[in-house]
């Protein structure tokens, strides 16, 4: 089945700098990829998608990029702010007709510095 | 957007004891499915609810410890039965619209612990 590896676990930046959080992948068949944001004791949060015929997708101060031939996705946060401070998965399914089962990278917590 | 609701938010039970989670949406869904999420930890796929016919389980969990129901479009329960410590975990249905494209939502998760 699908193994998703996210690095790093902990991240530390100041407000105003970028973040950086990588994800890997391992079947080629995936072809849909969602970045969730958990806040503490919260339910996990979309914050954005891509598929995998799209290269990179922007909202806002958050940027998604796909290298689908070295099986590889990362989330950038420009302009950290420290409501931006919270545990991101990533996650990588194969969408097939009507569903898409996801598996979960092991999570980076953000932490956005004063 | 639509409302999923998960009930009880939380629970302490005792060892040998089953608990039954309730989720409930405000509108028809393709999908259902349950996760877990032990403290600190990512989210693990339980199984995936189907509309009036057995759940289909994950690797590494059965349908003798997590009995499912799923009786309509709306509507799914997770038992955790026979409950042990390891068990202490938060429960998070989640939910699939045609209409949104599949993307997955969550509920508000049920936060378990078991002495």
């Amino acid at each position: 089945g699908e193994n998703v590896e996210q690095h790093p676990s902990t991240l530390s930046v100041q407000e105003g700098d970028s973040a950086v959080i990588k994800c890997t992948y391992s079947d080629s068949a995936s072809n849909y990829f969602p970045w969730y944001k958990q806040e503490l004791g919260k339910r996990p949060q979309l914050i954005i998608d891509i598929r995998s015929n799209v290269g990179e997708k922007k909202d806002q101060r958050i940027a998604v990029t796909l290298n689908k031939t070295a099986k590889h996705f990362s989330l950038h946060i420009t302009e950290t702010q420290p409501e931006d401070s919270a545990v991101y998965f990533c996650a990588a399914s194969i969408f097939v007709g009507t569903a898409s089962k996801l598996t979960f990278g092991t999570g980076t917590r953000l932490q956005v510095t004063l | 957007s639509a409302v999923i609701s998960q009930k009880p938010s939380r629970d302490i039970c005792q060892r040998g004891t089953s608990l039954t989670i309730q989720c409930q949406v405000d509108s028809q869904v393709t999908m259902m499915f349950w996760y877990r999420q032990q403290p600190g930890q990512s989210l693990t796929l339980i199984a995936t609810a189907n509309q009036g016919s057995e759940a289909t389980y994950e690797s590494g969990f059965v349908i003798d410890k997590f009995p499912i129901s799923r009786p309509n479009l709306t509507f799914s329960t997770l038992t955790v039965s026979n409950m042990s410590p390891e068990d202490s975990s938060i429960y998070l249905c989640s939910v699939a619209w045609v209409s949104a494209n599949e993307k997955l939502f969550f509920g508000s998760g049920t936060q378990l612990s078991v002495l």
